[in-house]
């Protein structure tokens, strides 16, 4: 089993570009999760979805997009980047006990 | 209290002593309080997961601790080693409405042990 997967590892940006992050899982969990790892600012959920075809907002959901069409995937969307939205990007799945988290994209917006 | 709290923000240890932290989280729509375990350049794994007022839990040398009335959770390290040092992360897992499934992380204690 791959676990959590994420892609791309590394990107960099211009302003106002667009991209998406895609997190994958093979554990067949309900949950997903998108987090921002900002320094001093711990984890801050941003969206997360309780099952295929469902979304919700977590605690900084401003400036981006998700999609959860197959249970496997969660997609992360940013659609005019901005310098604010650097950041390290982890993405989770849970069971709904603990999480297994991604290994993380750096993600910095010039 | 209205978001996930953890003290000290950082904390410095000799190698060989024991040390606690605190994670204060909202007691109402509780459903579980996990700790994680953050080394530098890695994703967080996954410690205790714990759901039911007056648990606790034990892994080797650490140890949690679960009060849900009062909203809080004690992490314990016995006899903390320099491999200890790493950023340890509480979260809250909502079980209300529309925040159902919806897990809230403290800011982290960072603890360091010197050899």
């Amino acid at each position: 089993n791959a676990g959590v997967t994420q892609t791309p590892k590394f990107r960099v940006l211009k302003t106002g570009q667009s991209m998406t992050l895609l997190c994958a899982q093979d554990m067949n969990h309900e949950y997903m999760y998108w987090y921002r790892q900002d320094p001093g600012m711990g984890l801050r959920l941003i969206h997360y979805s309780v099952g295929e075809g469902t979304t919700a907002k977590g605690e900084v959901p401003d400036g981006y997009n998700v999609s959860r069409l197959k249970k496997q995937n969660f997609l992360l969307g940013l659609e005019s980047a901005a310098p604010s939205q650097t950041s390290v990007y982890f993405c989770a799945s849970s069971p709904l006990n603990e999480q297994f988290f991604g290994p993380g994209t750096r993600l910095t917006v010039l | 209290i209205l978001n996930v709290e953890q003290s000290p923000q950082s904390l410095h240890v000799q190698e060989g002593d024991s040390t606690n932290f605190t994670c204060s989280f909202p007691s109402s729509n509780f459903y579980a309080l996990h700790w994680y375990r953050w080394e530098t350049a890695k994703s967080p794994e996954a410690l205790f997961v714990m759901t039911l007022n007056g648990d606790e839990k034990k892994k080797g040398r650490i140890s949690a601790t679960l009060n849900t009335k009062e909203g809080y959770s004690y992490l314990y390290i016995k006899g903390s080693q320099p491999e200890d040092s790493a950023t340890y992360l509480c979260a809250s897992l909502n079980a209300g409405g529309t925040s159902y499934g919806k897990l809230t992380f403290g800011q982290g204690t960072i603890l360091t042990v010197h050899p």
